[in-house]
């Protein structure tokens, strides 16, 4: 059993498009990371959101933590090729990653 | 420029054999973690050190063990490898003190494709 879930597991857009990743859980966290991660190579941090209902912007991507601190989502405006990875979010210090949602941005 | 550095990055082992891999950070982190990592499973917690010689089981221990005799190089041992461990194994390093302070970047080394055949 999976401590977090991600949905959707596979997203293929066109370029320019936006999109919506979630990350749900049961448990309650203190915090939450998002990460990305290309082929071939070991999993970036993205940000941390640690505020129940906390909204963090990192240029065109939005992150944000649900109130109860179980869920969070992520949200790409306007994707762009570049942005083609598997994403991540992780829990509990860490200890716990989830699913993982693997986008492809189409030209 | 921070850095995680895993020996090897493709392995392929026979069944049975004994298989170390072996990370090695230079951040001066304490605590160090074990990955794996299947599709659509996410990265699974094998193990993971809050200090030298410390180790503590993440949530698959099974069929695995770790070593930390340095600060900087943590190691992981398949005592007799099986095909059920053909993965991509992920190392990772974190700074600071263990317990809820953990809220900070983990690094992560470029991971170890390991087929078991």
């Amino acid at each position: 059993t999976q401590l977090l879930e991600q949905s959707p597991q596979f997203l293929s857009i066109q370029e320019g498009e936006n999109l919506t990743v979630y990350c749900n859980s049961s448990s309650v966290f203190s915090s939450l990371q998002w990460y990305r991660q290309e082929p071939g190579e070991g999993p970036v941090l993205l940000v941390t959101v640690v505020t129940g209902g906390e909204v963090k912007k990192l240029k065109r991507l939005t992150f944000q933590f649900g109130d109860a601190r179980k869920d969070s989502s992520l949200h790409i405006t306007a994707a762009q090729t570049g942005d083609t990875g598997l994403y991540l979010c992780a829990g509990g210090n860490q200890f716990y990653f989830g699913t993982g949602t693997s986008l492809t941005v189409i030209p | 420029d921070v850095k995680v550095t895993q020996s090897s990055r493709y392995l392929v082992k026979r069944t049975g054999e004994k298989v170390f891999l072996e990370c090695v950070q230079d951040m001066d982190h304490e605590n160090m973690f074990w990955y794996r990592q299947d599709p659509g499973l996410g990265l699974r917690l094998i193990y993971f050190s809050y200090d030298v010689k410390m180790k503590e089981k993440g949530d698959i221990p099974e069929g695995y063990s770790v070593s930390r005799e340095k600060k900087e190089r943590f190691s992981l041992i398949l005592e007799s490898a099986s095909t059920n461990q053909t993965s991509m194994y992920l190392c990772a390093s974190l700074p600071g003190q263990g317990g809820e302070g953990w809220n900070t970047e983990a690094f992560f080394g470029q991971g170890t494709r390991l087929t078991v055949v």
